[in-house]
């Protein structure tokens, strides 16, 4: 069973700063990976998808890459502002039309 | 519509009640997932249609719990005999083939009192 893990769990930064969360899967035949941030009492919004033929996506200040050997992804997200704050969360799915396996989020705050 | 659409938007129901919520996926999306998340919880994963496969319902809790998903766009979760922990926001989403990208809904908030 494929299990998500994200790290750190929640993070609280000064705006302006750099920040990397941290997603990595037990199984690491990803296929396709989805960023999404959610805010409070909110739907998910897509952010960024890695597709099975590529290794990074880059959108604004924020960058996601995906390791297929190890399993891992990084978003990054850079010049953090106070409207960045919320919950992010990865997903992968391994292919062949099989569901998309979420992380537990990151809960991530920008402060003034 | 533009997005994924859900109905209602917000439910309270009476314990042992039965409710149906409905999901408008986008057009010529084949793939739609449900999901549930209970108050500061992450994501749990319900039901996955694909196409004309059969769903994968591997996530549903209990057989309260039902969806269909009717011409291959529309959705309807139900969930019979309503107990107090389903309470939850039920989130809907669809995906194309072309691009595997996910878009969700903003959520129908179910309260069982």
């Amino acid at each position: 069973k494929q299990e998500v893990t994200q790290i750190p769990a929640a993070l609280s930064v000064p705006e302006g700063e750099n920040l990397v969360l941290n997603c990595s899967f037990t199984d690491s035949a990803i296929y396709n990976l989805q960023w999404f941030r959610q805010d409070p009492g909110k739907g998910l919004t897509s952010l960024l998808l890695i597709q099975s033929s590529q290794r990074e996506q880059t959108s604004g200040r924020l960058n996601a890459s995906l390791d297929k050997s190890s399993g891992r992804s990084t978003l990054y997200i850079a010049a953090s502002q106070p409207g960045d704050s919320a919950t992010y969360l990865c997903a992968g799915d391994t292919g062949g039309g099989n569901k998309l396996t979420f992380g537990t989020g990151t809960q991530l705050k920008v402060e003034l | 519509g533009a997005g994924v659409s859900q109905s209602p938007s917000n439910k309270v129901t009476e314990k042992g009640k039965d409710v149906e919520l409905r999901c408008d996926p986008i057009s010529g999306h084949t793939a739609l997932y449900w999901y549930r998340q209970s108050l500061g919880q992450g994501l749990e994963f319900l039901i996955y249609f694909q196409g004309n496969s059969a769903p994968d319902k591997s996530g549903l809790p209990s057989d309260r719990f039902s969806a269909e998903r009717t011409g291959g766009s529309v959705s309807t979760l139900t969930i019979q005999r309503t107990q107090q922990e389903d309470s939850a926001v039920y989130l809907c989403a669809s995906s194309s083939t072309l691009t595997s990208e996910a878009f969700f809904g903003q959520g129908t908030r179910l309260t069982v009192v």
